[in-house]
């Protein structure tokens, strides 16, 4: 059974970098027919997906335009974890962060297995 | 605005069934066979009910359905049941953005 675990502050201040970890258990980061995204909900947003990366001989990275210039996300091999980077943050931020496995194969866009969530509050 | 147009709420009797829309163009829902549905209780995690339009996951039940006619996606759960009760939300590939886009979420209230 695949599960993931999320970790990370609940409270960043405006400008600095907004940092999460996604711990996997059952599965491997590597696993070339997975893909890990992370998602964020909000109130005025709704569901956004945010970006992905996977393996297929080496590593994928995509973003949503919307963070392209903010956004890191860091595969973990030794840890089997994946971490997300969000630079910058505003309040338009504050969101409950998901990460979630796109597990069925290519083209890797239905998210099969979801972390717990991080309620993450931009305010100073 | 979320991308995918949902109705706010819908309801149903248990034993009912009832079926929730998904309203996209044909750049998204209707060029693509990449539609999926998620239950999300509240403080829970959300679940996959339906990929690629209809294909149901390992160990979800068959009350649940998907379909698509043109740029429009439906759910449709059978037999209600009252732990049906939760949001639900769509997502589709969408050509614009090369990624997924999802509906504004629908919240079904057994009654």
């Amino acid at each position: 059974q695949v599960q993931l675990q999320q970790a990370g502050p609940g409270l960043v201040k405006p400008s600095q970098t907004l940092t999460l970890t996604c711990a996997i258990s059952g599965d491997g980061v590597s696993n070339n027919r997975a893909a890990w995204n992370w998602i964020r909900q909000s109130p005025s947003r709704g569901l956004e997906w945010l970006g992905r990366t996977y393996y297929r001989s080496k590593w994928y990275y995509d973003s949503a335009i919307s963070v392209k210039s903010r956004i890191i996300i860091n595969p973990d091999t030794s840890k089997n974890q994946v971490s997300l980077q969000l630079n910058s943050v505003t309040p338009e931020d504050t969101a409950v962060y998901y990460c979630a496995r796109a597990g069925n194969g290519y083209p890797n866009w239905d998210f099969d297995y979801w972390g717990q969530g991080t309620l993450v509050t931009v305010s100073s | 605005q979320s991308a995918l147009t949902q109705p706010a709420s819908v309801s149903g009797s248990p034993g009912q069934s009832i079926t929730i829309s998904c309203a996209g163009t044909s750049s998204d829902v209707g060029d693509y066979n990449l539609v999926s549905w998620y239950q999300h209780h509240p403080g829970k995690a959300p679940k996959l009910m339906i990929y690629e339009v209809s294909k149901r996951p390992s160990g979800v039940s068959n009350r649940f359905s998907g379909s698509k006619s043109g740029n429009t996606a439906s759910l449709t759960i059978s037999g209600l049941q009252a732990e049906d009760e939760a949001d639900y939300s769509c997502c589709s590939y969408s050509h614009s953005s090369a990624s997924v886009i999802f509906g504004g979420g629908t919240k079904l209230t057994v009654l």
